[in-house]
């Protein structure tokens, strides 16, 4: 298996714009978990989902924040319009029990 | 909320010696995990300790759990250079599904 699968892996946009991050979790997995890691304040659950439907999304920061799970096996998190304090490193992980596999990442910069 | 909170921030050490770090949390648990994370790399699932155990194994890794004191501790016995990385725990807080991940402890392991 390849894994959880995240693109883009780097992305620079200018402060208003809109970015969409896009994750493939592996095969199997029923539950998918998105977090934003930055030093100032850690590794932080944004939304989680089981069976493709969102179950807890308290994490999400602010309505710019959206994530949708049309399908067992892709999950987008959108920002619009995007700010440079949502600079980060987001990660996407699955799992089927407690174990949590991440993906590699997206480092977003906002200009 | 920040359930876990790992002990200490960073820690230096030499090849060969054993690291140690301390992780405390808050509410009642029924699991805890500890993660590795390589620097720009996702994280990677270490060991689960349920909570009826009080020390697991696996290789040079030995993690014990106090339920009482509320706090877990991992142990890299004879450490190596490629064991530099971050360590994270990670709770259930009040017995969810989500873990709910600490600022974890910077390990740098000298050659």
């Amino acid at each position: 298996d390849a894994g959880v699968i995240q693109s883009p892996r780097h992305e620079v946009t200018e402060m208003g714009q809109e970015v969409t991050l896009r994750c493939k979790p592996i095969s199997g997995h029923d539950y998918l978990f998105w977090y934003r890691q930055t030093m100032m304040r850690g590794l932080e659950l944004l939304i989680y989902f089981n069976n493709n439907v969102p179950i807890d999304d308290s994490g999400m920061p602010e309505d710019r924040f959206s994530a949708k799970m049309p399908n067992a096996s892709f999950s987008t998190l959108k920002i619009q319009p995007s700010e440079p304090r949502d600079s980060a490193v987001y990660f996407c992980a699955s799992s089927a029990g407690h174990e949590q596999f991440f993906g590699p990442g997206t480092r977003l910069t906002v200009l | 909320s920040q359930q876990g909170e790992e002990d200490p921030q960073a820690l230096s050490i030499q090849e060969g010696e054993n690291a140690t770090m301390n992780c405390s949390y808050k509410t009642s648990i029924n699991n805890l995990q500890w993660y590795r994370q390589n620097s720009g790399r996702g994280l990677v699932h270490l060991i689960l300790i349920r909570s009826n155990e009080r020390e697991k194994h696996s290789g040079r890794l030995r993690v014990t759990l106090d339920t009482s004191k509320k706090s877990s501790s991992l142990l890299i016995t004879a450490s190596r250079a490629a064991d530099t990385a971050s360590y994270f725990c990670a709770t259930d807080e009040n017995y969810g599904q989500n873990f709910v991940f600490g600022p974890g402890t910077r390990l740098s392991v000298l050659p």
